[in-house]
């Protein structure tokens, strides 16, 4: 068990580029989510796959992001033409389908729009 | 909708002191009920869970928390602080199994610092 990978730890843009995160989930773990924390807060909930079908998007998700599941293994988080307000730590997380025991977090991409 | 709210979003004790971090939820379905704890710049890591069982768990680190559905709460307790316990903690609530995705709803945290 090598737990939830995140690539890059840290990226700062400039706004109104594009950016793209990675996810590398624990292996046997089916299901991935994507969460948003701003500073000072909890954890958002942003998106969800179950293999790599997207079953849940929340209203936070707006038509700038869009996430991805190929083959129902890594994940990628991307954001078009950022904004200052997209500056957070985006998490990833990873769960199977048996009896939650909670998930297993990835370290987070820490995001700056400059 | 599921909610949490954890009260007080700093707490602050004495090494060798009691942590009580304070959890409630709302919750239309019998809840499961997560503690995570963060360090700077890193990802949540799971303390506990509630998941129906035991009403008081234990968790990892020395901590456990007892789950109390007349109050609606799920508070954190350790018996002696130790300076390595300052971080930022976090109560989360998730729907029973069948509830499409498991979404985790997290409170706003608690900063708990720890004085020599």
């Amino acid at each position: 068990d090598t737990g939830v990978s995140q690539d890059p730890r840290h990226k700062i843009t400039k706004r109104g580029q594009n950016v793209t995160f990675r996810c590398d989930p624990i292996s046997e773990h089916n299901r991935l989510y994507w969460y948003r924390q701003t500073l000072g807060q909890g954890p958002e909930f942003l998106t969800y796959f179950q293999n790599e079908a997207q079953l849940e998007k929340s209203r936070l998700l707006s038509d700038r992001f869009s996430a991805e599941r190929p083959k129902g293994s890594f994940s990628t988080l991307e954001i078009q033409r950022t904004e200052q307000g997209d500056s957070a730590m985006y998490l990833c997380a990873s769960s199977s389908n048996r009896v939650p025991r909670g998930y297993t977090f990835g370290s987070g991409t820490r995001l700056t729009v400059v | 909708a599921q909610s949490v709210t954890q009260l007080g979003s700093h707490v602050s004790v004495s090494e060798g002191a009691l942590v009580l971090l304070r959890c409630n939820y709302s919750s239309s379905v019998p809840p499961y009920l997560f503690w995570y704890v963060q360090y700077p710049n890193q990802g949540l890591q799971l303390l506990l869970k509630y998941t129906s069982a035991a009403t008081l768990v234990k968790g990892i680190n020395g901590f456990e928390a007892e789950f109390k559905k007349s109050e609606t709460s799920f508070h954190l307790t350790k018996p002696s602080a130790h300076m390595s316990d300052a971080a930022e903690y976090f109560c989360a609530v998730s729907g029973p199994i069948g509830n499409a995705g498991n979404m985790l709803t997290f409170g706003g945290g608690t900063r708990l610092m720890v004085k020599p």
